[in-house]
């Protein structure tokens, strides 16, 4: 299974773009990189995910290295109820071996 | 709105009883995974369930079992609930990658914070 490094934490003003990157040099071919984030006492939700190709949508952008060995998550606008725990998951499709590392906690500060 | 349903938000129980975890979803999933979140542990798996009464362990089923009679169904059960099974669970569905415009990603739901005294 792909390990990935995040940083622990992340501060982001209100209204500017938040970019939390992700290692993971280990990604297997066929592994997608799903994002996802967990607001405070409720359940992880699904963000977006991309194989190879830069991806967006109503949420947020990923970009993912031609090398597939890094991605960075953006959230173009933050607001204050994007605070939360985002997590970077190699994963292959289905939610099979979908393992949660520690994440990365965004506090989005007005 | 597709819906991951746990039955409940809030338990406490008693050393020894016999623990319904209950979550119901309703998008026709064939997959379904019980999760616990501790601090500083993270999420770990526990169970899942890729048919109705198939399941599979995950990482840490040692004093859990489950069922899945039907689809949307699927229940985690603690045989004797002892307090290191304090923690907060969390059900998520999925379905697999057949279908063009499926994402194949986790729908999770709101968790249930159980409490062994």
């Amino acid at each position: 299974d792909a390990k990935t490094t995040q940083p622990t934490s992340m501060d982001c003003a209100e209204g500017r773009a938040a970019n939390l990157p992700c290692n993971h040099s280990t990604i297997s071919g066929n592994e997608y990189v799903y994002w996802y984030r967990q607001i405070h006492s409720q359940g992880p939700q699904y963000i977006i995910h991309g194989l190879k190709n830069n991806e967006t949508n109503e949420m947020a952008s990923l970009i993912i290295t031609e090398d597939r060995k890094s991605s960075t998550l953006i959230l173009p606008h933050a607001t204050l109820r994007d605070t939360a725990v985002y997590y970077c998951i190699p994963s292959y499709t289905g939610g099979f071996k979908t393992i949660f590392g520690a994440g990365t906690r965004l506090f989005v500060k007005a | 709105d597709v819906k991951v349903t746990q039955s409940s938000r809030y338990l406490v129980k008693r050393t020894g009883e016999k623990v319904f975890l209950e979550c119901v979803q309703d998008m026709d999933h064939e997959n379904m995974f019980w999760y616990r979140q501790d601090p500083g542990l993270g999420l770990r798996l526990i169970y899942f369930s890729y048919d109705v009464k198939m399941k599979e362990k995950g990482d840490i089923p040692e004093g859990y079992s489950v069922s899945r009679e039907k689809k949307e169904r699927f229940s985690l059960i603690l045989e004797s609930a002892s307090t290191n099974q304090t923690s907060m669970y969390l059900c998520a569905s999925s379905s697999p990658v057949r279908l063009a415009g499926v994402s194949g990603e986790l729908f999770f739901g709101e968790g249930s914070r159980l409490t062994v005294l």
